[in-house]
């Protein structure tokens, strides 16, 4: 019953390090998606993938990358962190236009 | 950019009480999600409205989809401390279900005993 995991659900790294957030799912939906939530800002779509081998950009995808390593993972990367990419990511998947159905969360704090 | 407004922010309200919260647009959308999400936890998926005008119950929660598909409220009846927790709306981005959703910035909500 594991649905939407995600790794690791913490972490800190220093301004500039890099570092990545694993996400698998395991029930066979084609869309994955990764959003942020952070207070007062409610939950943003960073990146998105409609399908295996294709990726897109959300409304908040400047300082990550993204792959979509097989119909099950999807990862976010942060290549070089700032302390404005301190928050709690969701991964998220779906078979549109139904449910989303989100992990439970990765606290990352960037000091 | 579509957006959602939610409102309240925040609701803080005694057991018993009933209560009602906002999601409101000046686009039209053509469904829209209610969530709840809880502490340490990622948001789940309440109820779907489709078309405008419609009614959907879960036990003590009502939702309601406006007529022209811009808005929707959700109303709870005799509020259980249970139901604390962040409520969220949400509707597709312009691309259709595929390019993800796009969510309001919730309600707060805390039922006290």
């Amino acid at each position: 019953n594991a649905g939407v995991t995600q790794t690791p659900k913490f972490q800190v790294l220093k301004t500039g390090q890099s570092m990545t957030l694993q996400c698998a799912q395991d029930m066979n939906h084609n869309s994955m998606y990764w959003y942020r939530q952070d207070p007062g800002m409610g939950l943003r779509l960073i990146y998105y993938s409609a399908s295996e081998g294709t990726t897109d950009k959300g409304e908040v995808p400047n300082g990550y990358n993204v792959s979509r390593l097989n119909k099950r993972e999807f990862s976010l990367r942060l290549e070089s962190a700032a302390p404005s990419q301190t928050s709690v990511y969701f991964c998220a998947s779906s078979d549109p236009p139904g449910e989303l159905f989100f992990g439970e969360g990765s606290r990352l704090t960037v000091l | 950019t579509q957006l959602l407004e939610q409102s309240p922010q925040f609701l803080s309200i005694q057991e018993g009480e009933n209560l009602t919260v906002y999601c409101n647009s000046s686009s039209v959308f053509s469904s829209l999600q209610w969530y709840r999400q809880e502490p340490g936890e990622g948001p789940v998926l309440l109820v779907t409205v489709v078309t405008g005008g419609e009614v959907k119950k879960l036990k003590r929660l009502t939702f309601q989809f406006g007529d022209a598909r811009k808005d929707s409220s959700l109303h709870i009846t005799a509020a259980q401390p249970g139901d604390t927790g962040l409520y969220l709306c949400a509707g597709p981005y312009s691309g259709g279900g595929a390019d993800g959703l796009t969510f309001g910035k919730g309600t707060h909500l805390i039922i006290q005993p």
